[in-house]
Order: C-alpha cells, then sequence, then structure tokens
C-alpha cells in the first residue's frame, strides 16, 4: 500500500536560512505524484509545490524546490531564505493514480513537519 | 484566482445530531474530495466523487457518511448521527483531473 513518511514531527530555522523538510514514500505505482502543502495556523491547506514521478528536473516554485530522488523514493522540500511567514506545519502528499490516464486519484498523506523560524 | 469554498467555518453540534458541510468546487472542475484532520493529526481522505457518484471511499466514509452534489455547484457531506470521535477539520478539495488539487478553508466541526 502506499505510503508518505515525514520523519521531523518539528524543526527550526534561523530567518534568511535554508531548510529542508525530509518526505520518503513508498509505492509499487510507476506513475504517481507528489505534493507538499503548507498549513499555517489558521487551518487551510495552501499548495506549494508538485513532482511528478516521469519528470526529470526537480521542480521549483519560487524559495520552494524539491530535491526528488526516486531511486530512494524520497521528496524533500527545500526552502531557501526563510521567512518568518513560513512558520507553518507542513504535509507531503503522493496522488495515486485511479484511471489509466492518471486523472483523479485521492491524496495520501505523512505526518506532517511543524516548522517554526527563529528571528 | 479559483476558490473552492466552504461554510460554516465552524459549527459546534449535540452528539447524536446530523449535520451538513457544504462546499462550492471551482466551476470547471470534475474530480470532488472531502477529507478530514483530526486535531494535531494527519489528513485523512474519506470520499472521492466523480460523474455524479462516488469513485472511492475510505473506511472511515461508513453508513454515517453521505455525499452529494444537489445541484451541479454545491458538494455535501451528510454526517448523519455525529459521535464525539467526528470532531475534526473538515475539508473540501477539488481538481480538474490532473493538476492541481485545490483545498477548501475548511469546516472546523465539534461534537459536544
Amino acid at each position: 500500500a502506499q505510503k508518505i513518511t515525514q520523519t521531523q514531527p518539528g524543526m527550526f530555522v534561523q530567518e534568511k536560512e535554508a531548510v529542508t523538510l525530509d518526505c520518503t514514500y513508498d509505492t509499487s505505482d510507476q506513475s504517481y505524484g507528489l505534493f507538499w502543502y503548507k498549513q499555517p495556523s489558521s487551518g487551510e491547506m495552501i499548495f506549494l509545490i508538485y513532482q511528478g514521478s516521469y519528470d526529470e528536473q526537480n521542480a521549483t516554485e519560487g524559495r520552494y524546490s524539491l530535491n526528488f530522488q526516486k531511486a530512494r523514493k524520497s521528496a524533500n522540500l527545500v526552502i531557501s531564505a526563510s521567512q518568518l511567514g513560513d512558520s507553518a506545519m507542513y504535509f507531503c502528499a503522493m496522488r495515486e493514480a485511479s484511471s489509466a490516464y492518471n486523472q483523479g486519484g485521492k491524496l495520501i498523506f505523512g505526518q506532517g513537519t511543524e516548522l517554526s523560524v527563529k528571528p | 484566482e479559483p476558490e473552492v469554498t466552504q461554510t460554516p467555518s465552524h459549527q459546534v453540534t449535540q452528539m447524536g445530531q446530523e449535520v451538513i458541510l457544504r462546499c462550492v468546487p471551482i466551476s470547471n472542475h470534475l474530480y470532488f474530495y472531502w477529507y478530514r484532520q483530526i486535531l494535531g493529526q494527519k489528513v485523512e481522505f474519506l470520499v472521492s466523487f466523480y460523474n455524479n457518484e462516488i469513485s472511492e471511499k475510505s473506511e472511515i466514509f461508513d453508513d454515517q457518511f453521505s455525499v452529494e452534489r444537489p445541484d451541479g455547484s454545491n458538494f455535501t457531506l451528510k454526517i448523519r448521527s455525529t459521535k464525539l470521535e467526528d470532531s475534526a477539520m473538515y475539508f473540501c478539495a477539488s481538481s480538474p483531473g490532473y493538476l492541481p488539487y485545490t483545498f477548501g478553508s475548511g469546516t472546523r466541526l465539534t461534537v459536544v
């Protein structure tokens, strides 16, 4: 069965430093998608970045990049130049392919990592 | 930017009462989902809905739960007889099929 593991319940980082949040996954599917979401204390789920299993390059979105190591089944999130507003819970998630066209499919979430940015 | 809208943002209900959580997905999206997050825990899949029927449901989604898309725009989750353990944040999400999944801001349900 598909599984997402985030082994860091909490992380601290100094403002303006970079931080890496770990995520490993387990799947027997050849086609899958990996997501990172940010959940601030207000509770909403904010999409950050996506990596497809066939994407050869690591995904980047502004200060966010995804360090995708397929052979190791890891999809770590790197946040560069941390800001105080980055303090939040971060969830790694994997999408199962529910059809031959890889459409739809539920997301399976990890336990989350709570990031605290120190001034 | 299009949003998924959930109402109410907070709901307190007595144990045993029925609750309906409402969602307005993004209009051109085809897939709709409900997830829940018990306080301090991970986000769990409840049900997915496509082409006016349930496409997948989890073990959590038992006979107490139901979903409807009554008028082509709203997407509702009904809990027939709430239990204390149903207290959680409930998220609606929608997707065009490929990326992205867009989540609503959630409904915090408290069962007392």
